[in-house]
């Protein structure tokens, strides 16, 4: 395997209902992150996680709940989603979440998780 | 709060031509700049990235950087049909996480 993997690539879940997105990559980065891109808007950082510490967490509601255990793994536990929470949640991988122009925060996705919810 | 701004199209160019695509952005102290392609129902991938003022050539993408203006382009000579996508701009400022815009929808006709 390599790049970024995610699952399940769709999901269709009630309001009542629990669950969990996963994303693995195999690329030896050190910072993660989950976005969500709905119509018409433009992606919207929720979470970062560098070297397994959360740097960043773009107000996002608590019915998303992030986890790192380490570097390679990241999962986004959902429960009692609204239905304008349907979009797709991408997750994103680089060498670090740091800048500077030396290209170490250049992302790359994953395939993305269709979330629908009714 | 840091904004990227773009048209959103669609931005329709006949095969061929040359397409344009600009970018601007609110925050002076970016560092970082980037394009990513989307196809629809796809993921962004990173196509062309840009740090200092100029131009950057890579095969038919030129990407240009203006900072004193504060925005970044993307030209695409010979444009295909496969290159219809959603073209995504970010921007970013030191220790801080991609800003995008909201992209600009690419029709290219045969």
């Amino acid at each position: 395997e390599t790049g970024v993997t995610q699952t399940p690539r769709h999901l269709v879940m009630g309001m009542t209902n629990k669950k969990s997105l996963k994303c693995e990559q195999h690329l030896g980065h050190n910072a993660m992150y989950w976005y969500k891109q709905s119509a018409k808007k433009p992606l919207e950082l929720m979470f970062v996680y560098n070297f397994k510490e959360q740097t960043e967490n773009n107000s996002v509601p608590s019915r998303f709940s992030p986890e790192c255990p380490n570097s390679s793994h990241l999962f986004l536990h959902l429960h009692t989603l609204q239905p304008e929470d349907s979009a797709l949640y991408l997750c994103a991988s680089s060498q670090d979440s740091a800048s500077g122009g030396s290209g170490a925060n250049v992302l790359t996705f994953g395939a993305g998780s269709r979330l629908t919810v009714l | 709060q840091k904004e990227v701004e773009q048209n959103s199209g669609p931005l329709s160019v006949p095969e061929g031509a040359i397409a344009s695509l600009n970018c601007t952005y609110s925050d002076r102290v970016s560092q970082s700049f980037f394009w990513y392609r989307q196809y629809s129902g796809k993921s962004p991938e990173l196509i062309m990235s840009i740090y200092s003022n100029g131009d950057k050539e890579d095969g038919r993408f030129t990407a240009q950087l203006n900072k004193a203006s504060q925005y970044v382009s993307l030209l695409i000579r010979d444009s295909q049909p496969s290159d219809s996508a959603t073209y995504l701009c970010a921007v970013n400022v030191v220790n801080t996480p991609l800003v995008f815009g909201k992209g600009t929808r690419l029709s290219v006709i045969a």
